[in-house]
């Protein structure tokens, strides 16, 4: 089946420095990729839609220029969070929609982003 | 505005026994219904979805949900959990077959008790 490749797994980052989260989808290409985060015991709530060649759409409360979304190829989208915040700290998954259309999203296994 | 609301957040069932998680959601057109399963510190993956037809759904690993128009429902069912059952369930709506931009429920975690 079609897989989503997240990398990394987990991250620990330092306050103000920048983490780049990568989403890569192995077996298909992915035209619209979707990044979610989720907080404990909170479902997962969409950040943005990716896609490719074309600047991200954010959801509203979302800081765009926090959380740069990079979507150059129909394989990989990137998420960076600049200047990264304790706040930051969550469950980041993204998932991808196969080109061809009609079926449901991948997901990715998601990154744990501990921002100390 | 579309919404799901996943009522119990937590239940507990012992192994053999059936379960039942329930969902409602709220949207003005036919409504696009998924379960996704989460384990601890993983992504998700995909139970089962509904778009139109049979109104009761099977899914992967013995799971199947019914949707219920009339009350705004797609509980998730099974007949006899496993112990490797255990884990979050959320139930999602999307405005399309590709599940784009899709609504979670806040999710329920599933226990399994010996």
């Amino acid at each position: 089946g079609a897989v989503v490749s997240q990398h990394p797994s987990r991250v620990i980052c330092k306050s103000g420095t920048s983490v780049k989260i990568e989403c890569r989808s192995l077996d298909f290409q992915a035209t619209t990729m979707f990044w979610y985060r989720q907080f404990p015991k909170k479902s997962l709530m969409l950040m943005a839609t990716s896609n490719e060649g074309s600047k991200a759409t954010y959801e509203q409360g979302v800081e765009k220029d926090k959380f740069l979304i990079n979507h150059a190829s129909l394989t990989l989208s990137t998420l960076t969070v600049t200047s990264a915040h304790p706040e930051d700290s969550s469950f980041y998954i993204c998932s991808a929609r196969d080109r061809q259309g009609g079926s449901p999203l991948h997901f990715g296994n998601g990154t744990r982003l501990t921002v100390t | 505005a579309q919404s799901v609301t996943q009522p119990d957040i937590h239940i507990t069932v012992s192994e053999g026994a059936s379960l039942e998680l329930r969902c409602n959601y709220s949207y003005g057109a036919t409504p696009y219904l998924f379960w996704y399963v989460q384990s601890p510190g993983q992504g998700l993956q995909l139970l089962l979805k509904y778009f139109s037809g049979d109104t009761l759904v099977q899914g992967i690993k013995g799971f199947e949900a019914e949707f219920k128009r009339s009350q705004s429902s797609f509980n998730l069912r099974k007949p006899s959990v496993h112990w490797s059952d255990a884990a979050e369930y959320f139930c999602a709506v999307g405005v399309n077959q590709a599940g784009t931009a899709l609504i979670f429920g806040k999710g329920t975690t599933l226990s399994v008790s010996s």
